[in-house]
């Protein structure tokens, strides 16, 4: 299983960019890239995924190196509403010969401060 | 469409009861999970099901069955309740087993074991 490293906290204040780096060395190669965001009481929101280069939907952008041991999400003009806890997540696909197991890091909380 | 729904939002036990937790997905999907959520753990797997009739455990299995008998239908049943088993559990599901496809998650059943 591909382990996940962020970092547990970020502050930034409102309308700036934010990024959000995620290690995963031992990624396999045919592991996707996946981040989620959650609010306090609520289950976890599917933002964007990718699996190389840079990805870019009308929430965030995801930024893939070339060897794929990292990846960064990056929110634009960040607002008070986006105050909440970013999952990074690398999983393999269940194949008939092991098990299925996406893990979940332990998220890192971003502050938006007025 | 209503998405992943989870029943009951908050529930209290006593050491040694057991409890069905339910989840239904509306959205014809085929892979389904549960994960618990504690204070600086992350979400970690308990169990999950790649299509109905088909259950496999997560990281932490201990203490819950699982059973698939329609594609909707995913139950969580704690057969004795013990303190440690305190958190917020979330149900996941996604349309297919391939690595891409990503979770759409219920808004958690907080349960207390006393």
């Amino acid at each position: 299983l591909a382990k996940t490293t962020q970092p547990i906290s970020m502050d930034s204040y409102e309308g700036q960019e934010v990024n959000i780096t995620c290690s995963h060395n031992n990624i396999a190669t045919n592991d996707y890239i996946t981040w989620y965001q959650q609010f306090p009481s609520q289950g976890p929101r599917f933002i964007i995924q990718g699996y190389k280069t840079k990805v870019t939907n009308e929430v965030a952008s995801l930024f893939i190196p070339a060897d794929r041991k990292s990846s960064t999400l990056s929110l634009p003009r960040v607002s008070l509403s986006d105050t909440a806890v970013y999952y990074c997540l690398v999983g393999s696909a269940y194949s008939g010969a092991g098990s299925y197991q996406l893990t979940f890091g332990k998220g890192t909380k971003l502050s938006v401060i007025p | 469409n209503a998405g992943v729904t989870q029943t009951p939002k908050f529930q209290v036990l006593k050491t040694g009861q057991s409890m069905t937790l339910q989840c239904a997905q509306d959205m014809n999907h085929e892979y389904m999970s549960w994960y618990r959520q504690d204070p600086g753990m992350g979400l970690r797997l308990i169990h999950y099901s790649v299509g109905a009739g088909i259950t496999d455990q997560g990281e932490v299995p201990n203490g819950y069955n699982v059973s698939r008998s329609t594609t909707e239908d995913f139950p969580l049943r704690l057969l004795s309740a013990a303190p440690s088993q305190t958190s917020v559990y979330f149900c996941a599901s996604s349309y297919s087993n391939h690595r891409s496809s990503p979770l759409h998650f219920g808004n958690g059943t907080r349960l207390t074991v006393t």
